[in-house]
């Protein structure tokens, strides 16, 4: 199994500009995480999808945040328009389930640069 | 929010026990997770307990205590390789998870 993956794993960018961060959950995975960790606010949840649908993104910080599945097996975070303060590294992961009793498995995450 | 108070930093020597300890609010709870983080790396899974007691997984294990609000991980035979941060995170109202802030965890010779 290939685990999780995101890409891309870097991204360097200018403010002002679009940003499409791309994750595709372990097959047979039907719940859907995104994440942001910095140093300043640590790991937290944006939001999740169980079974493509959004579930809570109360953790979205605002509308220039937006995030879509389309299918099971691809999901999309955007930020337009970037801002500096969006640097960090956003993980996305995936789980059998939606409770927090299963594991969540992380992909190694997108390094996010907004100059 | 939520808050969740786990120590920043602990310090032990290989072959030591370490206890990560972490409380978190009580109203809509469910579960308490702990995650490991390597540094440069991605959080992965070690443990989740919804009941009081100890969960033991090898070399770690998990407590939860639900009437204290508290939980602690347990590091025994400590090894370099453990030398990670570690997150606790709760699972409350069905539909939100928090993590904590983190612990560094140095593991010396």
């Amino acid at each position: 199994d290939a685990g999780v993956i995101q890409s891309p794993r870097h991204e360097v960018t200018e403010m002002g500009q679009e940003v499409t961060l791309r994750c595709k959950p372990i097959s047979g995975h039907n719940s859907l995480f995104w994440y942001r960790q910095t140093m300043m606010r640590g790991l937290e949840l944006l939001i999740y999808f169980n079974n493509n649908v959004p579930i809570d993104d109360s953790g979205m910080p605002e509308d220039r945040f937006s995030a879509k599945m389309p299918n099971a097996s691809f999901s999309t975070l955007k930020i337009q328009p970037s801002e500096p303060r969006d640097s960090a590294v956003y993980f996305c992961a995936s789980s059998i389930g939606a409770g927090g009793n299963n594991e969540q498995f992380f992909g190694p995450g997108t390094r996010l640069t907004v100059l | 929010g939520q808050s969740l108070e786990q120590p920043s930093e602990v310090t032990a020597v290989e072959g030591a026990i370490v206890q990560i300890n972490c409380t978190y609010q009580t109203s809509g709870f469910y579960g308490l997770s702990w995650y490991q983080q390597h540094d440069g790396g991605a959080p992965t899974f070690l443990s989740y307990n919804a009941l009081d007691g100890l969960e033991e997984t090898g070399r770690f294990s998990s407590f939860l205590s639900r009437s204290d609000s508290y939980g602690y991980l347990l590091l025994q035979e400590l090894q370099m390789k453990d030398s990670a941060s570690y997150f606790c995170a709760v699972w409350k109202n069905f539909n939100k998870f928090y993590f904590g802030s983190g612990t560094k965890l140095n593991v010396k010779p």
